[in-house]
């Protein structure tokens, strides 16, 4: 079975500083990898995702993901973030049945 | 819009009572899924549907049970079997690109 794990359950962070939120998985296939946010009593969003090609992904708010097959990461970056940016992330792995696997999400406080 | 609606927002419940909970898609997507939340914790799966008329228990179906009559809905019932019912409920959908998409959750409270 697959497993997600979120390294930090909280990331506190002062507005402007960069962050990364880590996600490691465990998988011995090929995979699709995303990152959703979800804002306090609210659905998750999807923010970007992996299926192949680049390493390097990206979202429209500015947020990058980076999938690291040798170290099984795919840790989720962002160079300046925002007081909008408060929000729980979750990192999740699509196995084989096209099943998603979360893990078990980082907080993310933004202080100004 | 397309989308995925959940309702009610907030639903409260005397302990015995079954509740049920709609979950509707108009993304036209095969595939549709109910999660638990717990406060702090990530996202246990309920029950899925990969197909009207077909579903499978997830890791947690004990005390829940679900239907698939139509491609657009996926309502979720909580029975009186389920020892610890308050959660939040989410509903997901998915199509031919993998990725899931959400509604805006159920919370549902028994008392």
């Amino acid at each position: 079975a697959q497993s997600v794990t979120q390294l930090d359950s909280q990331v506190p962070v002062f507005e402007e500083a960069p962050v990364e939120l880590r996600c490691n998985y465990s998988s011995s296939v090929s995979v699709y990898l995303f990152w959703y946010v979800q804002y306090p009593n609210q659905g998750l969003q999807l923010l970007l995702k992996y299926l192949s090609g680049s390493t390097l992904v990206e979202s429209i708010n500015g947020f990058e993901a980076e999938f690291n097959k040798s170290q099984t990461s795919f840790h989720l970056r962002k160079p300046s973030v925002h007081i909008s940016d408060t929000a729980e992330y979750f990192c999740a792995v699509l196995d084989a049945g096209n099943m998603l696997t979360f893990g078990g999400g980082t907080r993310l406080m933004v202080k100004p | 819009d397309g989308g995925i609606t959940q309702s009610p927002k907030y639903l409260f419940r005397k302990e015995g009572q079954n509740v049920t909970l709609s979950c509707e898609q108009n993304l036209n997507h095969d595939a549709m899924y109910w999660y638990r939340q717990d406060p702090g914790q990530g996202l246990r799966l309920i029950y899925y549907s990969q197909i009207v008329n077909d579903f499978q228990k997830g890791d947690i179906a004990e005390g829940y049970s679900v239907s698939r009559e139509k491609k657009e809905s996926f309502p979720l019932t909580v029975t009186s079997a389920q020892k610890n019912p308050t959660a939040f409920y989410l509903c997901a959908s998915s199509g031919r690109y993998y990725e899931q998409y959400f509604g805006p959750g159920t919370r549902l409270t028994v008392t």
